[in-house]
C-alpha cells in the first residue's frame, strides 16, 4: 500500500554512466516533483509535473531529464553521471488545490557516483 | 538572503520539555507553510501545515504563523526521545506551480 514508491532505493554507479530512477504514486495526486537532498540535508527542487505537463524546471544541468508518462508516474533519467550528482533524490506528490496540501515523499534513492 | 531560514541548531532539550523551532521567510506573498520531520536515513514526513495567522494545534505540536513578521514556528510539548529528528520548514509561494522551498532544517535531540 505504498503511497509514493521509488526504485531503486540505492544506486551505485561509475562516472559517465547513464541511470534512471522511477517514481509512482497511488494517491490520485496530480502534481509530482523531484527534489535533490545534498549531504547537508538541504532539499532543492529540480522538476515538477502537473498532469504530465512540466511546470517547474529549475536550474538543473540538461543531463537530467524528467519524463511523466501519466500523472501517476514521474521518472528521472541522468546522463553522463558526475561525482557531484551523488545525493539522495526524493520524489514527492501533492494534491493540487490552492497549495494547501503538503507533499507526500517517496522513500528516496541514494545515488552514489564513484 | 536565503528564501527560508531556520535556527541553525542543533537543538537539545530534556525529555518532557518544550522544543521551539523557528523559521523566517523572505517572500511576503507566501501562502502556505509546512513543517516536515525527517528521521536519519528516512524521507521527510509532513507533520503540520498552517495558512492563517495565529496558532494551530495538533496533539503535542503547535504551529504558529505571523505573516507580518514573516515568521513561522513549531512548538513540541512534552518532548519525547522519539521526537529526535531534523525538522524542515517549507514555504509555498503564491504561484500555481505549488513549489515549496525548504529551509536547511534544525536537528532536534531529546535526551531521556
Amino acid at each position: 500500500d505504498t503511497a509514493v514508491s521509488q526504485t531503486p532505493k540505492y544506486l551505485v554507479t561509475q562516472m559517465g554512466n547513464d541511470k534512471s530512477i522511477k517514481c509512482e504514486q497511488n494517491l490520485g495526486h496530480d502534481t509530482m516533483y523531484w527534489y535533490k537532498q545534498d549531504s547537508k540535508k538541504f532539499l532543492k527542487i529540480m522538476f515538477s509535473y502537473n498532469n504530465k505537463e512540466l511546470i517547474i524546471n529549475e536550474t538543473v544541468p540538461n543531463r537530467f531529464s524528467p519524463k511523466s508518462p501519466d500523472k501517476a508516474h514521474l521518472n528521472l533519467h541522468i546522463n553522463s553521471l558526475e561525482l557531484g550528482d551523488s545525493a539522495v533524490y526524493f520524489c514527492a506528490s501533492r494534491l493540487q488545490g490552492q497549495g494547501r496540501y503538503g507533499y507526500t515523499f517517496g522513500s528516496g534513492t541514494r545515488l552514489t557516483v564513484v | 538572503q536565503k528564501e527560508v531560514e531556520q535556527n541553525s541548531g542543533p537543538l537539545s532539550v530534556p525529555e518532557g520539555a518544550i522544543a521551539s523551532l523557528n523559521c523566517t521567510y523572505s517572500d511576503r506573498g507566501s501562502q502556505s507553510f509546512f513543517w516536515y520531520r525527517q528521521y536519519s536515513g528516512k524521507s521527510p514526513e509532513l507533520i503540520m501545515s498552517i495558512y492563517s495567522n495565529g496558532d494551530k494545534e495538533d496533539g503535542r505540536f503547535t504551529a504558529q504563523l505571523n505573516k507580518a513578521s514573516q515568521y513561522v514556528s513549531l512548538l513540541i510539548r512534552d518532548s519525547q526521545p522519539s521526537d529526535s529528528a531534523t525538522y524542515l520548514c517549507a514555504v509555498k509561494g503564491n504561484t500555481n506551480a505549488g513549489k515549496s522551498t525548504f529551509g536547511d532544517g534544525t536537528t532536534l535531540t531529546v535526551k531521556p
